[in-house]
């Protein structure tokens, strides 16, 4: 597609709840990342794919959070039994490699009641 | 371990003025600094990207500039505009990863 496309835009979830937030990246991006974004502040980096391999997690806050890529296209990011502090809006980014800019989705916002 | 920060944190000016954006960061190996905007509820929109190489990038009012050295880019807007309302991050390089570390952003507000 023309662009990064992240489904659903908005997502309440009831803590405990898991849920699934996807993204569709440029066609063509080998590099793929997950960023959180609390109110007010700048995103920080959760994970990175090159093609359909998870070479970073370092920024995943805890063993709830999973996320995959399986074909090297499409990712899912998993968050099981959903707190409170999950609250934020999930961005992802695709790029066609190291030392090239990237290109964000609109992002999904994950409000935990 | 890379750190950003931008000054100031939040900006309000009269349309038509010109006004410069900070970013700091603590790791001058980087090989590029990108500059987004982004409007309230969306994503990011890539501005202006300055690889090490370069001093400055030009993309119509938008000038950013990079100091390696001293750790330091600027983006400058000139004739501001309402519709440059938006918070405005700089990103750089993760030390040893692929990924983008963000500043806080520069929340602008442009008044008519």
């Amino acid at each position: 597609g023309a662009g990064v496309s992240q489904s659903p835009r908005y997502k309440v979830a009831k803590r405990g709840q898991d849920v699934a937030l996807r993204c569709d990246p440029i066609s063509g991006h080998v590099s793929l990342f997950w960023y959180q974004q609390a109110l007010g502040q700048g995103p920080e980096f959760l994970t990175y794919f090159q093609n359909e391999a998870q070479l970073d997690k370092s920024g995943l806050p805890s063993d709830r959070f999973f996320a995959e890529r399986p074909e090297g296209s499409v990712s899912t990011l998993k968050i099981q039994r959903t707190q409170q502090e999950d609250s934020a809006v999930y961005l992802c980014a695709s790029s066609l490699g190291q030392g090239v800019g990237y290109t964000f989705g609109s992002g999904t916002r994950l409000t935990v009641v | 371990k890379q750190e950003v920060t931008q000054i100031p944190a939040a900006l309000s000016v009269p349309e038509g003025e010109n006004l410069v954006l900070n970013c700091s960061f603590t790791d001058s190996a980087i090989y590029n600094l990108q500059w987004f905007r982004q409007d309230p509820g969306k994503g990011l929109t890539s501005l202006l990207l300055i690889q090490s190489s370069q001093r400055e990038q030009t993309s119509g009012r938008l000038n950013a500039s990079l100091d390696k050295s001293s750790g330091r880019s600027t983006l400058y807007i000139a004739a501001s505009q309402p519709g440059d309302s938006a918070t405005y991050l700089c990103a750089v390089p993760h030390n040893y990863g692929q990924n983008f570390v963000f500043g806080p952003g520069t929340r602008l507000s442009v008044l008519p």
